[in-house]
């Protein structure tokens, strides 16, 4: 089955700085890509995906892109805000399910 | 709210006994998920409906697990025989029925086995 990787576990950023989380893929079948964002005790909300026809997508301050020769995607937020402090998880899906990277617990310090 | 609704949220059940989960998907949407996750995971897949049929189960399924969604719109998880190991996050997912589609999750319900 598919294999996701996610790094960093953990990372701390300054207010207003850009923060990058990178995930890698193992099955050349995954064609989508979702990212979730997960609050305490909350279930994961979908901030964006993209398709593996499209290399970069951009949706405000966050971004992805996707390298498929490579097998790796990456989440980019700029001008963090504390509020998007969460844990946040990759997918990749090769088929009818989704398969989660390990996630990156993101803290914003004012 | 036209969100996937799940309930419980919070489920407290003594070792050996059996719980059921509901999960209410976005109304048009017509794949269900269900997942699992652990402190500190990303979220474990455990089998998946289009309409009424359940297509897909993972190995993490065991006999004690079972799910249904007879009519194609709410399901239900039942775990019998609670363990221990059995103490996560249950996650409830929808989408619609196309290929690379978005799926939105629940709010989860928390299970703990004493």
């Amino acid at each position: 089955g598919e294999n996701v990787e996610q790094h960093p576990s953990t990372l701390s950023v300054q207010e207003g700085d850009s923060a990058v989380i990178k995930c890698t893929y193992s099955d050349s079948a995954s064609n989508y890509f979702p990212w979730y964002k997960q609050e305490l005790g909350k279930g994961p909300q979908l901030i964006i995906d993209i398709r593996s026809n499209v290399g970069e997508k951009k949706d405000q301050r966050i971004a992805v892109t996707l390298n498929k020769t490579a097998k790796h995607f990456s989440l980019h937020i700029t001008e963090t805000q504390p509020e998007d402090s969460a844990v946040y998880f990759c997918a990749a899906t090769p088929s009818n399910q989704f398969y989660f990277g390990t996630g990156t617990s993101l803290t914003v310090i004012p | 709210d036209t969100g996937v609704s799940q309930n419980p949220r919070h489920k407290i059940t003594k070792r050996g006994q059996n719980v059921t989960f509901r999960c209410d998907p976005i109304s048009e949407h017509n794949r269900l998920y269900w997942y699992r996750q652990t402190l500190g995971q990303g979220p474990e897949f455990l089998t998946y409906f289009q309409n009424e049929a359940q297509l897909e189960k993972s190995r993490l399924l065991s006999d004690r697990f079972s799910a249904e969604r007879p009519k194609g719109s709410f399901s239900t998880l039942e775990i019998q025989r609670t363990e221990q190991g059995d103490s996560a996050m249950y996650l409830c997912a929808s989408s619609l029925l196309m290929v690379n589609t978005e799926a939105f999750f629940g709010q989860g319900t928390r299970l703990t086995v004493v």
